[in-house]
């Protein structure tokens, strides 16, 4: 069965701080990884990864994935407390609708 | 502004009772998706849709149904409703079934209390 893993599940830093922020997966027919960014309502895009070790960046935000290994990561420098969310990880299987396998999610608090 | 519409967005329903979640999307996408989001669980998959006139079972489609009369409208519908189906709905689209290259854009979600 596929998984998708994250840790910590939850974390409060103050804002300047760096976080990371892991993912490890097993996703059968594996296609590419992608993070999510959940405040109160839907969940908006932040990277989609697909090959090992080029890293993705926007802004403050950058993420990395190793096939290898099976995992990812997501940093944010300087955090904020906008930054603050649930951000979630998800394994993108191909099958024939491309099966998503969502991890738990990460908390993110940020305080001022 | 383009994006998917879900509605309504919170609702209370009593046990027994039937109710249908409307989701609208104004993209073109084909694909179309309904997720469940638990607490401790994420979201996982209940029904899908590759394109107009085509569904298909998720993770956890007992309980639900959906059609897809058309490409912009994917509606959600519980024939009979348990308190287990308390939960928060996410509709979702993407342009190509094959969600590894291109990715979900997601409504802001059905808050439904089953009591």
């Amino acid at each position: 069965e596929d998984k998708v893993v994250q840790s910590p599940l939850s974390l409060v830093v103050h804002e300047g701080d760096t976080v990371t922020l892991n993912c490890s997966y097993e996703v059968t027919n594996f296609r590419s990884l992608l993070w999510y960014k959940q405040e109160k309502k839907a969940p908006t895009f932040l990277f989609m990864l697909t090959s090992s070790g080029i890293e993705k960046k926007s802004g403050r935000l950058s993420s990395i994935l190793d096939k290898k290994e099976l995992f990812s990561i997501l940093n944010i420098t300087a955090t904020q407390t906008g930054d603050s969310a649930i951000y979630l990880c998800v394994g993108a299987g191909g099958t024939s609708y491309g099966k998503l396998t969502f991890g738990q999610g990460t908390i993110l608090t940020v305080h001022p | 502004t383009a994006g998917i519409t879900q509605a309504p967005t919170s609702q209370i329903l009593a046990a027994g009772r039937s109710m249908t979640l409307r989701c609208t999307q104004d993209m073109r996408h084909n694909a179309m998706y309904w997720y469940r989001q638990d607490l401790g669980l994420g979201l996982r998959l209940i029904h899908y849709s590759n394109t107009a006139g085509t569904t298909g079972k998720g993770e956890v489609p007992d309980g639900y149904s959906v059609s897809r009369a058309n490409t912009d409208d994917f509606p959600l519908t519980l024939a009979s409703a348990v308190p287990s189906q308390t939960s928060v709905y996410f509709c979702a689209s993407s342009d190509s079934a094959g969600t590894y290259n291109s990715p979900l854009h997601f409504g802001n979600g059905t808050r439904l209390t089953v009591t």
